[in-house]
């Protein structure tokens, strides 16, 4: 069964510094993998996906997310964060090449202040 | 295009009613799925659908009913609710699964709150 792991509920970063979110998956096969973000009271908005090629994927409002296969990887970064980043943000995978749902972690908070 | 759309915003209802989400889209899409979202939990793939007449269980099917009559709408029948289905749900829809794209489009949201 494939599986993703978000290790932490929050991250907390002052604007202007780097930010990571962490997230790491299990699958039979290849992953495709997806980050989302939903700002309060909203549905869930694509950020970036990783399906094959290059292992630094680039997204959306700055974010990028670097796919590590060795280590079951695809930690989301921005090199600087800003307060209109602070959002709740999801990590999904699904097995490439099957029919095999898009399985979600549990999200992590992203919380930007000044 | 106004991609996915869900009626009510917010329901409240008492435990043993039922009700009908609606869901629509206009991307010409061949998927769609019904999440819901509890704290702490992520979303849990409730009911899914591959296309018109196609329609098949996920992680939490138990308490729900879908059906696909056409390729843009794809309504979740709660039967009798109940004060776990309290939640926030989420309708979806991506194309084909296994092409490139793939990427999911949420609506919304309903907020329901069964007493």
């Amino acid at each position: 069964a494939q599986s993703v792991a978000q290790p932490e509920d929050q991250v907390n970063v002052a604007e202007g510094n780097p930010l990571t979110v962490k997230c790491t998956y299990s699958v039979s096969g290849n992953p495709y993998l997806f980050w989302y973000v939903q700002y309060p009271n909203r549905g869930l908005q694509f950020l970036l996906k990783y399906i094959t090629g290059d292992n630094l994927v680039k997204g959306s409002y700055g974010f990028e997310a670097e796919f590590n296969k060795s280590q079951t990887s695809f930690h989301l970064k921005k090199p600087s964060a800003l307060v209109s980043d602070s959002a709740l943000y999801f990590c999904a995978v699904r097995e490439w090449g099957t029919a095999s749902k898009l399985t979600f972690g549990t999200g992590t908070r992203l919380q930007v202040t000044l | 295009n106004a991609g996915v759309t869900q009626t009510p915003k917010f329901q409240v209802l008492k435990t043993g009613q039922s009700m009908t989400l609606q869901c629509a889209q206009d991307m010409n899409h061949e998927y769609m799925s019904w999440y819901r979202q509890d704290p702490g939990m992520g979303l849990r793939l409730i009911h899914y659908s591959v296309g018109a007449g196609i329609t098949d269980q996920g992680e939490v099917p138990n308490g729900y009913n879908v059906s696909r009559s056409t390729t843009e709408d794809f309504p979740l029948r709660l039967l009798s609710a109940a004060p776990s289905q309290t939640s926030v749900y989420f309708c979806a829809s991506s194309p084909r699964p296994g092409t490139s794209g793939d990427t999911q489009y949420f609506g919304p949201g309903t907020r329901l709150t069964v007493l």
